[in-house]
């Protein structure tokens, strides 16, 4: 079946570190993108990368599709940046369907 | 502003009584779409919709109903609710998912079946 994994599950931080969270996917993408669930509950859209890298701010995102994994860094981390983090694939020949990896759970300690 | 508004925030009913989770976007957008959010399992595509009048079933559709009679709404429709569809629920649009267009997401609602 269809794959999207994410790693590690859980990351705690402390304030200023960076980190690196990994998304692997088991067939070719026609669309990836990150979101960032905050405490609240609001999925908020991070990225829009189904190949190549994206910057915006202190976050940064690299697919590589020919090796079917994303990475998202996080540097100089902010109490803010606390939630769960999730990549989303649509899969090639699979019309519009999106899959969901499980999330990575970030807590960023002051 | 521009954003997807999902209705009611929180829910609970009982098992068997029919509701309906409403979805509206103001961006114009073609592309509409249901999930639910369950612990450990990510976000789970149910029903998608890439234009008025046309929708599709997505990985766990079994148990809901959606319809597209207007471009801005995408109603979710329980018929006839048990306690596994306790989950928290979420609306999203995009323009165009394949043409670096990202995915909008409403507030969510979080529905309880007694």
């Amino acid at each position: 079946g269809i794959q999207v994994e994410q790693s590690p599950p859980d990351l705690i931080l402390q304030e200023g570190a960076n980190s690196t969270l990994r998304c692997n996917f088991s067939d070719s993408v026609n669309n990836l993108q990150w979101f960032h669930q905050n405490p609240w509950g609001q999925l908020i859209n991070l990225f829009y990368i189904p190949s190549g890298t994206k910057q915006n701010g202190r976050l940064s995102a690299t697919t590589v599709a020919t090796e079917r994994y994303s990475l998202l860094y996080i540097s100089s981390s902010q109490t803010t940046d606390s939630g769960v983090y999730f990549c989303a694939v649509e899969l090639a020949n699979t019309g519009n369907q999106f899959y969901f990896g499980t999330g990575t759970s970030l807590t960023v300690i002051p | 502003e521009a954003q997807v508004t999902q209705n009611p925030r929180y829910l609970i009913t009982v098992t068997g009584k029919k509701l309906t989770v409403t979805c509206s976007q103001n961006m114009n957008h073609e592309y509409m779409s249901w999930y639910r959010q369950d612990p450990g399992l990510g976000l789970r595509q149910i029903y998608y919709s890439m234009n008025v009048e046309v929708t599709d079933k997505g990985d766990v559709p079994e148990g809901y109903k959606v319809s597209r009679k207007e471009k801005r709404n995408f109603p979710l429709i329980l018929e006839s609710p048990s306690p596994n569809q306790t989950s928290l629920y979420f609306c999203a649009s995009s323009s165009d998912p394949g043409a670096n267009s990202p995915l909008h997401f409403g507030n969510g609602t979080r529905l309880t079946v007694t």
